[in-house]
């Protein structure tokens, strides 16, 4: 059974604050990590594909790195606004035995969100 | 990229009885996936749907509880049969491509909310 774990498992924070959540996942047959944000009564939504050890990406005021080495990934939001308020999931992919991936994703619990104004 | 609708996005039922969740993609697609999130919990996998032969379930899921029809690449259905409360969860569908390409992302449905009484 894989283990992917998330920290903090919630976070109310003010507007214009800056905030940080981690992921952490097996650091063998590692594939890709994910990161997707989850709005109420909506699909959940691509954030990140991350692949290389190393990688960091940045979509506006949200960004993200990976270490594979040892593990984890760290997404940060940056002056957060209320309309950030989501639970962010991080999902691991497993390489399988042909080096690819069928595409099961084994998720985090989620960190959830709130931005107060 | 894909576009999934997926029916209901929320039902109350009375224990005993079944469910039926639709998930329908603008496009055909090799693999489908069946998630549950239920209270607190994880997005855990339940089985993934496979056009034209049995769909391949987890561990702790049955095709009894959990039948799974997939009659082409654009279609699916998850059947939650014979409900108690504790199937009171988020279900999910979501889709890939042909496989996983390391630098795509996953597909979700808008989920359904499911509350056994």
């Amino acid at each position: 059974i894989l283990n992917v774990e998330q920290s903090p498992q919630s976070l109310h924070v003010q507007e214009g604050d800056s905030t940080n959540f981690t992921c952490s996942f097996p650091s063998s047959n590692f594939y890709a990590l994910h990161w997707y944000r989850w709005e109420t009564a909506k699909s959940p939504e691509a954030l990140f594909v991350m692949t290389l050890n190393g990688d960091e990406k940045k979509k506006g005021r949200i960004s993200a790195t990976l270490n594979t080495k040892e593990g984890y990934s760290y997404l940060y939001i940056k002056g957060s606004q209320p309309e950030d308020s989501a639970t962010y999931l991080c999902a691991f992919i497993t390489r399988d035995a042909g080096g690819t991936s069928y595409g099961k994703l084994t998720f985090g619990q989620g960190t959830i969100l709130t931005v107060h104004p | 990229s894909a576009v999934i609708s997926q029916k209901p996005s929320r039902d109350i039922c009375q224990r005993g009885t079944s469910l039926t969740i639709q998930c329908q993609v603008d496009s055909q697609v090799t693999m489908m996936f069946w998630y549950r999130q239920q209270p607190g919990q994880s997005l855990t996998l339940i089985a993934t749907a496979n056009q034209g032969s049995e769909a391949t379930y987890e561990s702790g899921f049955v095709i009894d509880k959990f039948p799974i029809s997939r009659p082409n690449l654009t279609f699916s259905t998850l059947t939650v049969s014979n409900m108690s409360p504790e199937d009171s969860s988020i279900y999910l569908c979501s889709v890939v491509g042909q496989i996983l390409l390391r630098d795509t992302e996953a597909f979700f449905g808008q989920g359904t909310r499911l509350t056994v009484v």
